[in-house]
């Protein structure tokens, strides 16, 4: 089976740009969970899609938003990029049932996402 | 407030020799916890998950134990070798009903030939 991919996986953006960074899970799963990992702060949950709706969200502002389609690829975006916003943006997959009980989640290989 | 604590600190030892990492959280009431391992510019990658009726889980060189009572989790890999060199996160999830994992920040193991 192929891996968890993620597109791009390098990207600088300046400033008050937007940016929307793209994941492909594992064929079967369902659950797309997206994480910002920075050394400060460690990594730190977004936001979980299932079936196309956001089932689960972490704190973070609202311009960071995310969708998933109906193949259960998933896409986030960012707005308004800030110099804090610079970080490894990993998607995780996993084969979530309806309940929501999801014991493994298969990581990609990250966003790598600076802004200047 | 809720804490996931991991040793910040690099933890080096010798090949050959037992490497022991620790996991304590404050707070919660997981109901599994899980270890996965790191290298450094890639994604987690998933070891080993044990539920919180459990007190210990085996995998090859890996082992784990789950104390509730003291709120622990120890992280234990036996005949540590130097590709066994990485970060090593866990992961609480005590909601039961929907996934939102909690990680802890990780600590780096090095082990020197």
């Amino acid at each position: 089976k192929a891996g968890v991919t993620q597109t791009p996986r390098y990207l600088i953006k300046t400033r008050g740009q937007q940016v929307t960074l793209s994941c492909s899970p594992i064929s079967g799963h369902r659950s797309v969970s997206w994480y910002q990992q920075t050394p400060g702060q460690g990594l730190q949950f977004l936001f979980e899609y299932f079936s196309e709706t956001q089932r689960n969200k972490g704190n973070f502002p609202g311009r960071f938003s995310g969708r998933q389609f109906s193949n259960s690829r998933s896409e986030m975006n960012v707005s308004t990029l800030e110099l804090g916003d610079s970080a490894l943006y990993l998607c995780a997959s996993s084969f979530a049932s309806q309940t929501g009980v999801s014991e493994t989640q298969y990581f990609g290989p990250g966003t790598r996402l600076l802004v200047l | 407030s809720q804490k996931i604590e991991q040793n910040s600190e690099a933890l080096n030892i010798q090949e050959g020799k037992t490497a022991t990492l620790t996991c304590n959280y404050t707070n919660y009431s997981p109901a599994y916890l899980q270890w996965y391992r790191q290298d450094p510019g890639r994604g987690p990658v998933f070891l080993l998950l044990i539920r919180e009726n459990e007190k210990e889980k085996r995998k090859e060189r890996l082992k784990v134990t789950f104390d509730t009572t003291l709120k622990q989790s120890l992280f234990h890999i036996t005949a540590s070798q130097p590709a066994d060199s990485a970060t090593y996160l866990c992961a609480l999830d005590e909601s039961g009903g929907s996934y939102i994992p909690t990680f802890g920040r990780g600590t780096s193991l090095i082990v020197h030939p």
